[in-house]
């Protein structure tokens, strides 16, 4: 149980297109899902948390208007990396909490999306 | 603020043990896990503690002691598939999971 998935797995873009990333719970709901980013050989770092219905919440210095984030069901939470850049290379990760299983504040994870601006 | 220090990493043989220390401080706490992270991967969870002491969970176990923001992974009869990242991340008041880099393990035979 407790499974997320991530699509699309690997994705190469050219700078300047948008690239849209589906996280989804697979067999719970999930009120609060999260996007993260990783660099090599870094820790994560999370982007924002995202809540069903309502809008994101951003962590400080990340861009709301570029890393667009809809949450629109209880199982699927979208991240959209609008005009990327070469910089926005990254492995991007979400993970989400079982509405079901809140007070245990796990976290699921999704098996990230390894994205590649050129 | 908030920070959490790791080894960066470490190395062990197969078959062996290996015990992974983190301290923490943090605003608030509510808790800490561990996390495997397989390069390229994504984590899984391995473990969370919210009261001191001693957690055990087949070959892995993890202790926790609040007063001294510290906590341990303890990995019994290392198999080359351990080889990996593992993550500390205390949640802090905001019951927000607060990540180090993590310690990378390296299993030799």
């Amino acid at each position: 149980g407790a499974v997320v998935s991530q699509h699309p797995s690997r994705v190469i873009c050219k700078s300047g297109t948008s690239v849209k990333i589906e996280c989804r719970s697979l067999d719970f709901q999930a009120t609060t899902m999260f996007w993260y980013r990783q660099f090599p050989k870094q820790s994560l770092m999370l982007m924002a948390t995202s809540n069903e219905g309502s809008k994101a919440t951003y962590e400080q210095g990340v861009e709301k208007d570029k890393f667009l984030i809809n949450h629109a069901s209880l199982t699927l939470s979208t991240l959209t990396v609008t005009s990327a850049h070469p910089e926005d290379s990254s492995f991007y990760i979400c993970s989400a909490r079982d509405v079901k299983r809140e007070g245990t504040y796990e976290q699921y994870f999704g098996p990230g999306t390894r994205l590649t601006v050129t | 603020g908030q920070n959490i220090d790791q080894p960066t990493e470490m190395t062990a043989t197969e078959g062996a043990i290996v015990q992974i220390n983190c301290t923490y401080q943090t605003s608030g706490f509510n808790g800490l896990f561990w996390y495997q992270q397989h390069a390229g991967e994504a984590p899984t969870f391995l473990s969370y503690n919210v009261l001191d002491g001693l957690e055990e969970k087949g070959r892995f176990s993890s202790f926790l002691s609040r007063s001294k923001g510290y906590s341990y992974l303890l990995l019994k009869e290392l198999q080359m598939k351990d080889s990996a990242s593992y993550l500390c991340a205390p949640l802090d008041s905001n019951y927000q999971l607060i990540w180090g880099a993590g310690t990378k393990l390296i299993i030799k035979p």
